[in-house]
């Protein structure tokens, strides 16, 4: 079973407008990612925050982390047509090997 | 720098054929991921290596599916004989750690058709 599901499945919205992406989890975590994967090409990591980390930036991304509620959000500040991708996350659940969930596909229309 | 590097980038091939993955991960790099990922099934982890040892080989489907890592630089994933349902895109992926938790960077993938 997915450790890490994505929600919405499909996100489309309007250049410049937010997105926002969230991930739930089942069982205890040490760290969660976000990747974006563009159509055809591999997957590229976004950002890394640890169980003990509430909120993460990096440029327009913002992650946060709820352990308590096992979920994890990504939001992207004024979208681009570039960002049109998929954006999974994934986690280690306390394995030794991450698990990626479904992903979101984020559109951006111009 | 070279991200990961795999060939070929597209493979076509008859049910029953042998078919060979290739990939190089990022110098000097600990761990080395293959991952397979379809439609209905998303992204699965097949296996890893660290420093060149498989650690976790409990993704490999079955007995058709075998990956070596003869050096750091180097690594195989070969199927034989295939058939359709092997039908998927073949990513490798390298992280710097030497856990399988940690960032990892991935390759441009291997579309592999299975006719």
């Amino acid at each position: 079973s997915q450790q890490g599901e994505e929600d919405p499945q499909a996100l489309s919205i309007q250049e410049g407008e937010n997105a926002t992406m969230n991930c739930s989890y089942k069982t205890s975590i040490n760290n969660l990612q976000w990747y974006r994967q563009n159509s055809g090409r591999g997957l590229v990591h976004l950002i890394l925050i640890r169980s003990n980390e509430r909120e993460k930036h990096s440029g327009r991304l913002r992650v946060t982390l709820d352990t308590s509620k096992k979920s994890s959000s990504l939001l992207i500040t004024a979208s681009r047509a570039a960002d049109t991708a998929s954006y999974f996350c994934a986690t280690d659940g306390g394995a030794q090997k991450l698990v990626f969930g479904q992903g979101t596909r984020l559109t951006i229309n111009p | 720098d070279a991200g990961v590097i795999q060939s070929p980038r597209h493979e076509v091939t008859e049910m029953g054929q042998e078919v060979t993955l290739r990939c190089k991960p990022i110098s000097g790099h600990n761990s080395l991921f293959w991952y397979r990922q379809t439609m209905m099934r998303g992204l699965e982890l097949l296996i890893y290596f660290n420093n060149n040892v498989p650690i976790d080989d409990s993704g490999m489907p079955e007995d058709r599916f075998s990956a070596k890592m003869p050096n750091a630089s180097f690594s195989t994933l070969k199927i034989q004989p295939s058939e359709p349902r092997d039908s998927a895109v073949y990513f490798c992926a390298s992280s710097s750690s030497t856990s399988g938790t940690d960032t990892q960077y991935f390759g441009p993938g291997t579309r592999l058709t299975v006719l």
